[in-house]
């Protein structure tokens, strides 16, 4: 119940093409879904974040469709460019916690 | 510039060797991380401190310990009771250690097994 599925493992993107990751969850408590972005030996850093009372939160080139009912929520990134690549995580939390869930990564490539 | 330092970046352990990872930050925040990264696996948790003197266990904490004797500083010690340490280590801090607070992570130590 406090895993975090992430999808896929990998994902090879031409450049100016839609890069898609998508994370599921079981904890019906979870209110808070950040996604962090890791450069190749660099720690992550967060990149947006999504509440559950709303669909969407758009920023830029990235956006977070949430889907409360299907316990599902994805990671859009716009006109991807060479600069994206790196890997994504997804992550989980509730109130009254410190811990956060993280899924298992993304690594994305965007060809140039 | 604001932020976390991670020592050193690449460490390497002889077996039934101590070893200690250094993690400092200037950000002023109460609570501070370390998070261990496999290839493939998301990060876990081995310690959280939300104040000085004070930490607790994460959800892999054995073969580890840590100390925070003050308040930008929170090293991580990976014990020869570690049987598998080899992983990029991840410090990170966050303002109060409450919910849902972002997390500011260091460019990570690489421990690898001699």
């Amino acid at each position: 119940q406090q895993q975090v599925k992430q999808s896929p493992q990998s994902l090879i993107v031409q450049k100016g093409g839609i890069s898609i990751i998508n994370c599921a969850y079981e904890n019906t408590a979870f209110d808070y879904f950040p996604w962090y972005q890791q450069f190749p030996g660099k720690g992550p850093a967060l990149l947006i974040a999504i509440r559950p009372d709303v669909s969407e939160k758009k920023e830029g080139r990235f956006t977070i469709s949430f889907n409360k009912s299907a316990k599902q929520f994805s990671l859009h990134i716009m006109d991807s460019q060479p600069g994206d690549s790196a890997t994504y995580f997804c992550a989980a939390s509730y109130s009254g916690t410190y811990k956060y869930i993280f899924g298992t990564g993304t690594r994305l490539k965007v060809l140039a | 510039d604001g932020g976390i330092t991670q020592s050193p970046k690449y460490l390497f352990r002889k077996e039934g060797q101590n070893v200690t990872l250094s993690c400092e930050q200037n950000l002023n925040h109460d609570a501070m991380y370390w998070y261990r990264q496999d290839p493939g696996q998301g990060l876990r948790l081995i310690y959280y401190s939300q104040i000085v003197n004070d930490f607790q266990k994460g959800d892999i904490a054995e073969g580890y310990s840590v100390s925070r004797e003050k308040k930008e500083s929170f090293p991580l010690t990976v014990t020869s009771a570690q049987k598998n340490p080899t992983a990029f280590y991840l410090c990170a801090s966050s303002l109060t250690g409450g919910a849902n607070e972002k997390l500011f992570f260091g460019s990570g130590t690489q421990l690898s097994v001699l």
